[in-house]
């Protein structure tokens, strides 16, 4: 069966760096790319990019270009995104969810359990 | 960028009754490119609906949506004590390649 396992919780102070990986397993992971989202506390979801685990290409949402870099390991069949300069809005639950194609829809079918990453000094 | 909106913000309802969300598109959007999910607190979002109407596996036909262009619904047609969560529309573009969401519809118990 098809699961996402992410890494545990952060606590990173302004300005620092975080990266949170995401584990696959049950399907091919070069076959499907792989979106991050997020979402802070009490709020909506938001979307912050893909990677592409086949050929590493990735797509970030324009929000975050410059400060989010989306990688992967394919011989562990884990995604990783890292973001910096971390803020005290970044403070969010994290999540790897994979994309993938339902007639001619692209939806995203899979979420991994979310990382709660907190920012504070 | 398409922005998507949500409303009504909040619907209270009691179980057995039909919920009608609403989600609105900033400029016209393929159907294709249109899903919504149910996120319940604590988890992580599930895929109801792909493509403005198919229902995803395993989702109960209670659960219907339709729509087109800027204008999409996802109705519940008898609320079971199950179906009260936050329910996002979602879309993607080709240009720029974007993913965004709405901002969530809290269906609760009245």
């Amino acid at each position: 069966q098809v699961q996402l396992v992410q890494s545990g919780a952060e606590v990173k102070k302004p300005g620092a760096s975080v990266k949170v990986s995401c584990k696959a397993s049950g399907y091919t992971f070069t076959g499907y790319y792989m979106h991050w989202v997020r979402q802070a506390p009490g709020q909506g979801l938001e979307w912050m990019g893909w990677i592409n685990p086949n050929s590493g290409g990735t797509n970030y949402a324009q929000k975050f270009q410059g400060r989010v870099t989306m990688t992967r390991d394919t011989s562990i069949s884990t995604a990783y995104m890292e973001l910096s300069r971390l803020r005290s809005d970044d403070t969010a639950v994290y999540y790897c969810a994979r994309e993938i194609e339902l007639d001619t829809a692209m939806v995203l079918d899979y979420w991994g359990q979310g990382t709660l990453v907190t920012v504070s000094s | 960028e398409i922005v998507l909106t949500q409303s009504p913000g909040t619907l209270s309802l009691s179980p057995g009754e039909r919920a009608t969300l609403s989600c609105r598109a900033s400029q016209s959007v393929s159907s294709s490119y249109l899903a919504w999910y149910q996120q319940k607190p604590g988890q992580a979002p599930r895929l109801l609906i792909y493509g403005a109407s198919s229902r995803a596996t395993g989702i109960p036909d209670r659960f219907s949506g339709s729509g087109s262009g800027t204008d999409f619904t996802l109705t519940i047609s008898r609320l079971e004590p199950e179906d009260f969560a936050v329910y996002y529309c979602q879309q993607y573009g080709s240009s720029p390649p974007a993913w965004t969401f709405g901002q969530g519809t809290k269906v609760e118990i009245k």
